[in-house]
This record gives C-alpha cells, sequence and structure tokens, in this order.
C-alpha cells in the first residue's frame, strides 16, 4: 500500500518554465517531509525539505508548499533548467520511526531547452 | 569526507545463487538503512541497522534476505538463491544519530539475476 502518493508520473517542461510535483499522504503522524532529486545511475539526493509547523519553504528556485489540513505537499521548480531534468521524489516520515522514509514513486522530470 | 560507499555497483548472479551487497556509511554515521527500488518505483524501506543491532527489518522479506552491521566493517546485505524478481537497485544509506534528519544515500548496487 502505498503511504504516498505522487504525482504526475512525467513531466516536461521548457527551460524557464515551472515544474510542479504534488504528493498527498494519509499518515497524520507524518512530520518530516523531504524531497529527493535523482540523476541516472545515482543515490537520491535531499533536495529540501518541511516540518508540518511551516506552509512554506524555499530554497533557491526549489519551494515546498505544504497544506496540512490537505495532507498535501508540492515541490515548485521556478525558473526551470536543463540540467534540472532528473526523477525527483517525495519522502515523509515519522520521526520515532527513523530512517524509514516512505517515499512516492517519483515524477521523471524533463526539461527542454 | 566520502560520501556513502556501495560495491558493487553492479551485480549479476544466476537464479539461485547468493548475491552479497556491501555499503560503508559516512565517516561518523552509525546507522544504516537499505532500500530497493524496483524499475519505475520509488524506493521501498527494507531494513534499518545499527552497529551490531538490528532496529527494524519490517520492510525485508521473510526469506532469503538478511542483513548486518558488523561492529568492525561495511554493512551487508544478503540475497541468497536469487530470483529474477530480485533484480532492482539496493540503496543503503546513512546518518549520524538520531536526531539528525539528513541521511545521505549511496550510488547504488544494481542487481541483475539472469
Amino acid at each position: 500500500q502505498q503511504q504516498v502518493k505522487q504525482s504526475p508520473q512525467s513531466l516536461i517542461v521548457q527551460k524557464g518554465g515551472i515544474s510542479i510535483i504534488n504528493c498527498a499522504y494519509e499518515n497524520t503522524a507524518f512530520d518530516y517531509f523531504p524531497w529527493y532529486q535523482q540523476f541516472p545511475g545515482k543515490g537520491p539526493a535531499l533536495l529540501i525539505a518541511i516540518r508540518p509547523d511551516v506552509s512554506e519553504k524555499k530554497e533557491g528556485r526549489f519551494t515546498i508548499s505544504f497544506n496540512k489540513s490537505a495532507k498535501q505537499f508540492s515541490l515548485h521548480i521556478m525558473d526551470s533548467q536543463p540540467g534540472d531534468s532528473a526523477t525527483y521524489f517525495c519522502a515523509a516520515l515519522t520521526t520515532d520511526s527513523w530512517g524509514k522514509f516512505q517515499f512516492g514513486a517519483g515524477t521523471q522530470v524533463v526539461v527542454t531547452p | 569526507n566520502a560520501g556513502v560507499m556501495q560495491n558493487p555497483r553492479h551485480l549479476v548472479r544466476r537464479r539461485g545463487q547468493e548475491a552479497r551487497l556491501r555499503c560503508s556509511p559516512m565517516k561518523g554515521h552509525s546507522h544504516v538503512y537499505w532500500y530497493r527500488q524496483l524499475p519505475e518505483e520509488g524506493l521501498k524501506f527494507m531494513v534499518y541497522l545499527q552497529k551490531e543491532n538490528i532496529i527494524d527489518e519490517s520492510g525485508m522479506p521473510k526469506e532469503r534476505f538478511s542483513a548486518e552491521f558488523p561492529k568492525e566493517g561495511p554493512s551487508i546485505l544478503r540475497i541468497q538463491q536469487v530470483v529474477r524478481g530480485d533484480s532492482a537497485a539496493y540503496f543503503c544509506a546513512s546518518s549520524r544519530d538520531l536526531t539528525n534528519t539528513e541521511a545521505f544515500f549511496g550510488q547504488g548496487t544494481r542487481l541483475t539475476v539472469v
């Protein structure tokens, strides 16, 4: 059973555009929500993360929006660049089950020149 | 400071053979986690270990799979009598301690069972 549902499965965006990836969860005990970026042949790397006490977090061109009541969170990539082409995974964690991330299925983002 | 090191990067095994995957955590990290990634899927938690202890193995298949993290040396994920369905990328992650929220992932071992 997928505890974190991620959409879309794939996304094509033009250079300079905005990429938006959405995730939804059911377990209200989750209290840490990271996004990971994975390039082909590489392991996932932490991109940005948020806790449920804030509604938005921004780091450079990457923003997480968090809606606690809807149990949804999303990643926005502003001014998308070809180097952003990768697979993005959302994840969720309860910090009393440390290390046991529940990952979404991933979104393959392709940024065209 | 080297990152999480996994080896081998690629492993081919015939059905029925054993696969041993190794993971050396980052320096100073004593918590290791193993995940499996099937094609077109996200990562699935398998097991969480600390030195000489298995903390949570709720994601491990009950048969053929085992993991250890000895006092000295890397963590080992062992798959006995491999089957085609074991073909996947296996990722190891490590963190410093329970108060550190970031887990660093290795580059993975891609196991192919032929």
